[in-house]
């Protein structure tokens, strides 16, 4: 199996700040990469699809990059819907999601 | 617009099964495989298989076999999980999605999820 491990496992960030999240794969796995926002008692939101691509409708402060095994998605400038827990996935072989990373307001 | 509604709520015994749908509405149906994901309170979302439903075809983690089956019935547009021999560690909510085979395998469209209790 594909083992995904983000970091942080959470971050304490301001309104207006820039937020990095890492996400590595245990292999390559090309650009099979996925992320996604979750809400406390909400299903989660597809943001980026293969890697780079903004799923129609998420606002264009979030973008994602890498290829391989390391991968980041970045909060150009966070704003206060969203804070959240974001988890990456792959989708390269069946799907495995990473542990998540817990957005909190400082 | 497209949607996937989900059944209600269940409440189960140790040793029972549960059997959860997922209805999907607004797409061509068997255009596209549907995901069963869950996730237990506090924890991380957990992939549990998949189903073609253009031809029924399934796939399920390793953690599951032998215990999930999941099944379609095309003129309902419905897709149905259902997980056996419950123990108290399937407590959770467990939720269907749509894959997007044009965008990277994806999750693009999840159901509102279904709360799956374990207790005696």
């Amino acid at each position: 199996d594909i083992q995904m491990t983000q970091s942080p496992s959470s971050l304490s960030a301001s309104v207006g700040d820039r937020v990095t999240i890492t996400c590595r794969a245990s292999q390559s796995i090309s650009s099979y990469l996925n992320w996604y926002q979750q809400k406390p008692g909400k299903a989660p939101k597809l943001l980026i699809y293969a890697a780079s691509s903004l799923q129609s409708g998420v606002p264009s402060r979030f973008s994602g990059s890498g290829s391989g095994t390391d991968f980041t998605l970045t909060i150009s400038s966070l704003q206060p819907d969203d804070f959240a827990t974001y988890y990456c996935q792959q989708s390269y072989i069946t799907r495995t999601f990473g542990q998540g990373t817990k957005v909190e307001n400082k | 617009q497209v949607q996937l509604v989900q059944s209600g709520a269940e409440v189960k015994n140790p040793g029972a099964s549960v059997k959860v749908s997922c209805k999907a509405s607004g797409y061509t149906f068997t255009t596209n495989a549907i995901h069963w994901v869950r996730q237990a309170p506090g924890q991380r979302l957990e992939w549990m298989g998949w189903i073609n439903a253009g031809n029924g075809n399934t796939k399920y983690s390793q953690k599951f076999q032998g215990r999930i089956t999941n099944t379609r019935d095309t003129s309902a547009t419905t897709v149905y999980m259902e997980l056996s021999s419950l123990r108290s560690e399937d407590t959770a909510m467990y939720y269907c999605a749509r894959d997007n085979g044009a965008a990277a395998g994806s999750m693009d469209v999840w159901g509102q999820g279904t709360t799956v209790t374990v207790s005696s």
